[in-house]
C-alpha cells in the first residue's frame, strides 16, 4: 500500500519565479494538507483540500495557492518566490479526524537563489 | 491559540537507555489530541504515537509511551532501550479542529534533535 507520494523531491528556483509542488496521497485517504518547514523549525500549515475545495488556510500570503484533483491528489503553488519561501513541504493525506493522525509525504525541498 | 513547547533543542542518550523528550502546551479547549512524530534526514514524518484528552491511561506504542500530565499540560515522550535508528528530530503537535468540522490541522513544536550514542 503506497504512503503519500511527493514530487519532484528537490527544487532550485530563482527569486521571482513560480513553483508547481505535486502530492499524491495515501490510498482510500481524502483529504489533503499542505505544510512548510523552514531550517530548523517545525512545519506550520499551509491550507487543506477535501472535496476539491480549500478549507482552511494557515497564516501564508495568497501567493500560496493550491489545488485538489477529483482523484485526490493535489498541488500547492507558488508564485513571485522569495528567498524566505526556501523550505522543506510537506503533503500530508487523511481520512476525516482518525485517531492516528495524518500520513506524511517525505516532501519537496525548495531552495529560492 | 494552540501553543506546542519543546524547551530541549538536543539530547544525548546512550544505546539501549532511555530518553524522555519533554513537550508543554497551551489550549483552551477541553477536547484535544497530543501526537508524536519522528523525523529523520529523509524528510518524513513518521507517526509515532498519540494521547487524547480523555484518554485514561498514558498512551504505549512499543518502544514509546507518552506520560501525559494533563494539569501541568505536558506531554512527555519516553523512549525505552534506545537504538542508533532512534537519532532523528522529534516533535510534539497539537490537533486543532477546523471550522467544526472533522478535518484538523497540527500545530507543531520546534523539535527536539535525539543523538544515540554507541
Amino acid at each position: 500500500d503506497a504512503g503519500v507520494t511527493q514530487s519532484p523531491t528537490h527544487l532550485i528556483k530563482t527569486r521571482g519565479q513560480q513553483v508547481t509542488l505535486r502530492c499524491s496521497p495515501k490510498s482510500g485517504h481524502d483529504t489533503v494538507s499542505w505544510y512548510q518547514q523552514a531550517l530548523g523549525q517545525g512545519p506550520q500549515f499551509i491550507f487543506q483540500y477535501y472535496e476539491e475545495e480549500e478549507r482552511q488556510r494557515g497564516n501564508f500570503p495568497d501567493r500560496f495557492s493550491g489545488h485538489q484533483f477529483p482523484n485526490y491528489s493535489s498541488e500547492l503553488n507558488v508564485n513571485a518566490l522569495l528567498l524566505g519561501d526556501s523550505a522543506l513541504y510537506l503533503c500530508a493525506s487523511s481520512l476525516g479526524a482518525r485517531r492516528y493522525g495524518y500520513t506524511f509525504g517525505s516532501g519537496t525541498r525548495l531552495t529560492v537563489v | 491559540a494552540q501553543k506546542i513547547t519543546q524547551t530541549q533543542p538536543g539530547m544525548f542518550v546512550q544505546e539501549k537507555e532511555a530518553v524522555t523528550l519533554d513537550c508543554t502546551y497551551d489550549t483552551s479547549d477541553q477536547s484535544y489530541g497530543l501526537f508524536w512524530y519522528k523525523q529523520p534526514s529523509s524528510g518524513e514524518m513518521i507517526f509515532l504515537i498519540y494521547q487524547g484528552s480523555y484518554d485514561e491511561q498514558n498512551a504505549t506504542e512499543g518502544r514509546y509511551s507518552l506520560n501525559f500530565q494533563k494539569a501541568r499540560k505536558s506531554a512527555n515522550l519516553v523512549i525505552s532501550a534506545s537504538q542508533l535508528g532512534d537519532s532523528a528530530m522529534y516533535f510534539c503537535a497539537m490537533r486543532e479542529y477546523l471550522s467544526g468540522g472533522s478535518n484538523y490541522k497540527l500545530t507543531f513544536g520546534k523539535g527536539t534533535l535525539l543523538t544515540v550514542n554507541p
